[in-house]
């Protein structure tokens, strides 16, 4: 059955703080990984992730993702308190619709 | 930028009525995606169309139904309501492409059923 697992589930860190935040997934034919922010509203897009190495960036936020070790990580540098949300990973899988197969995400708590 | 258009924002039923849901992608994309999401749970796949076929089937009830029209825009029906279906319903659109399918979620719709 295919798996989506993140780690912390959930977290608590002080502004100014770095976190690093995991996925790992077993599952067939994997097209993509994807991270997404949601605050208590519509989950949104931060980033795709398609070759192993390779790191996307974004501000203070970057992922990189291990294909060999089927896993991707998010950092968040410098946290500020709008950073506060639950982070879902989500793998794409080939021939499947595009439907997305999400991890129970990970609640990012940043304390003044 | 355009995003996704979901109607209505908030819904509340008695059991055992119907509702329909309305989703509205993002301009030029083929495909669209229901998803559920349950109190502090993560969204769970219902159904998606590409090009108004359904291409994918997830966990969605018997009492559900969902189309997607000529305009690209989709509804999803729900009938029976049970107190269960009480949750967000998230639309997301894309793209389809070979490695550029990120779909964009819409702002959900909050079911509530008495």
């Amino acid at each position: 059955e295919d798996k989506v697992v993140q780690s912390p589930l959930s977290l608590v860190v002080h502004e100014g703080d770095t976190v690093t935040l995991n996925c790992s997934y077993e599952v067939t034919n994997f097209r993509s990984l994807l991270w997404y922010k949601q605050e208590k509203k519509a989950p949104t897009f931060l980033f795709m992730l398609t070759s192993s190495g390779i790191e996307k960036k974004s501000g203070r936020l970057s992922s990189i993702l291990d294909k060999k070790e089927l896993f991707s990580i998010l950092n968040i540098t410098a946290t500020q308190t709008g950073d506060s949300a639950v982070y879902l990973c989500a793998v794409d899988i080939h021939n499947q619709g595009g439907k997305l197969i999400f991890g129970q995400g990970t609640e990012l708590s940043v304390k003044p | 930028a355009a995003g996704v258009i979901q109607s209505p924002r908030h819904l509340i039923k008695e059991k055992r009525e119907t509702a329909t849901l309305k989703c509205y992608p993002i301009p030029r994309h083929d495909t669209v995606y229901w998803y559920q999401q349950g109190p502090g749970q993560d969204p769970q796949f219902l159904i998606s169309f590409y090009e108004k076929m359904q291409s994918d089937k997830g966990s969605i009830p018997d009492r559900f139904s969902a189309q997607q029209f000529s305009d690209y825009h989709s509804e999803l029906n729900m009938s029976s309501l049970e107190l269960g279906d009480s949750a967000l319903y998230f639309c997301a659109s894309s793209l389809k492409g070979y490695y550029t399918d990120t779909q964009y979620f819409g702002p959900g719709t909050r079911l509530t059923v008495l």
